[in-house]
Formats: C-alpha cells, structure tokens, sequence
C-alpha cells in the first residue's frame, strides 16, 4: 500500500536562511511524488513533481527535492527562504485504484513560517 | 484561461439541509476529484470520476453525493447525512489514467461550508 509521512508538523525559519522539508514514501512500486503549496483559504498549487526521471528535481519559485530509493524519501528545499514562502506544504503520492486508475495520497501538511 | 472554478467560496448551512457545491473545468481532463480539508489532516477524498457517468466513492464518501453527466462538471452534494459537514472543500482534476505525468492534479480554489 502507498502512503505518505511528513515528519514535522510546523517548521519555522529566518529570511534568507535554508528551508527543508522532510518527507517519507512508502510504495509498493515505482512511485510518482508530488510537492504542492497551499496558501491560507486557497488552492493547491503544483511546485514539482518526481515521475522516474532525474532524481533532483527543480520547481517553482527555487525550491527543488531529491528521490532517493534508498532512503525513501523525497525531502524539499530551497536555498534562501522568502517571507512569501510562509505556507502550507504538502508531499503526495501517486497510487493506482484497481482497474489502473490513479489516487493522490496526501501527507498531513507542514506550516512554514518564515521570520524577518 | 483554463483551470478549475469552484463556487461559491463560502457557503453556510443550516441543520438538515441539503446543499450543493459547484466544480466546472475546462482542462479538457477525464478525472475529476473532491477532497475535504480539516485542520492538521490533510486531505480526504471523498469522490472520484474517471469517466463521464461514473463516479467511485472515496474514503469518506458517508453523507455526500455526487454526479457526471458532463466532463467539464462534478457537483458534489453534502447531504443532511453528513454529521460533521464544517469543512473546506477542494476539486482537482487529472488528465487521468496512467502513472507519472498524468497523475498531476489541478485543484480550484475551494469552498469553505459552515454549518449555522
């Protein structure tokens, strides 16, 4: 069964300092991961997404995030927070219904608060 | 432009009504999807459509209903049934069937349901 853990619930950071985001996969299979943003009271935007091809991938806004197999994780980070940067981050990822259809498993979320 | 429109975004209930939250796309995506967001738990699926006139109950799929009679709709109703209704409400859509790619969601903006 695939599943999804955000190993911290709230992450607070300085401006201009490293953000990282932890995440942890468990699939049975090759898996699709995902990262999404959601503002308060808004949609979940897209910031990247791992689909088996380079293992670093780079999204939006310079965040990027690392599969590794081995560890089976898929954490993301950006070099230099922004105060815009201040959200809620979501890890998910892709599983197949029966019949090949597919179903986005979701982590719990981690609130990013970035201080002045 | 294309994207997913979900309406109204804020909507109040009373006690043993029946009340109807709209999600139009024009991605021309085959999967539709409603989710429910509580605080610090992520996201729920509670209906799914691959297909125009099918539709799968998700994990919480208790005291909603759904249909598709058109590609570009998935009205979701949250019924008297529904104990607990007070939640944000998220509509995504995928290209649908496969792995990688097609997996990516785009969500709405949301409808937030207040039951008074």
């Amino acid at each position: 069964a695939q599943s999804v853990t955000q190993l911290d619930s709230h992450v607070s950071v300085s401006e201009g300092t490293p953000v990282l985001l932890r995440c942890n996969y468990s699939s049975s299979y090759s898996p699709s991961l995902f990262w999404y943003v959601q503002h308060p009271n808004k949609g979940l935007q897209l910031l990247l997404k791992y689909t088996s091809a380079a293992t670093l991938v780079k999204g939006i806004n310079g965040f990027e995030a690392e599969f590794k197999k081995s560890e089976t994780s898929f954490h993301l980070t950006k070099p230099s927070a922004h105060m815009s940067d201040a959200a809620e981050y979501f890890c998910v990822v892709s599983a197949m219904f029966s019949g090949g259809y597919n179903k986005l498993i979701f982590g719990a979320g981690t609130r990013l608060a970035v201080h002045p | 432009d294309g994207g997913i429109t979900q309406s109204p975004k804020y909507l109040f209930r009373k006690e043993g009504q029946n009340v109807t939250l709209s999600c139009e796309q024009n991605l021309n995506h085959d999967a539709m999807y409603w989710y429910r967001q509580d605080p610090g738990q992520g996201l729920r699926l509670i209906y799914y459509s691959q297909i125009v006139n099918d539709f799968q109950k998700g994990d919480i799929a208790e005291g909603y209903s759904v249909s598709r009679e058109k590609k570009e709709s998935f009205p979701l109703t949250v019924t008297s049934a529904q104990k607990n209704p007070t939640a944000f409400y998220l509509c995504a859509s995928s290209k649908g069937q496969g792995r990688g790619w097609n997996t990516e969601a785009f969500f709405g903006q949301g409808t937030r349901l207040t039951v008074v």
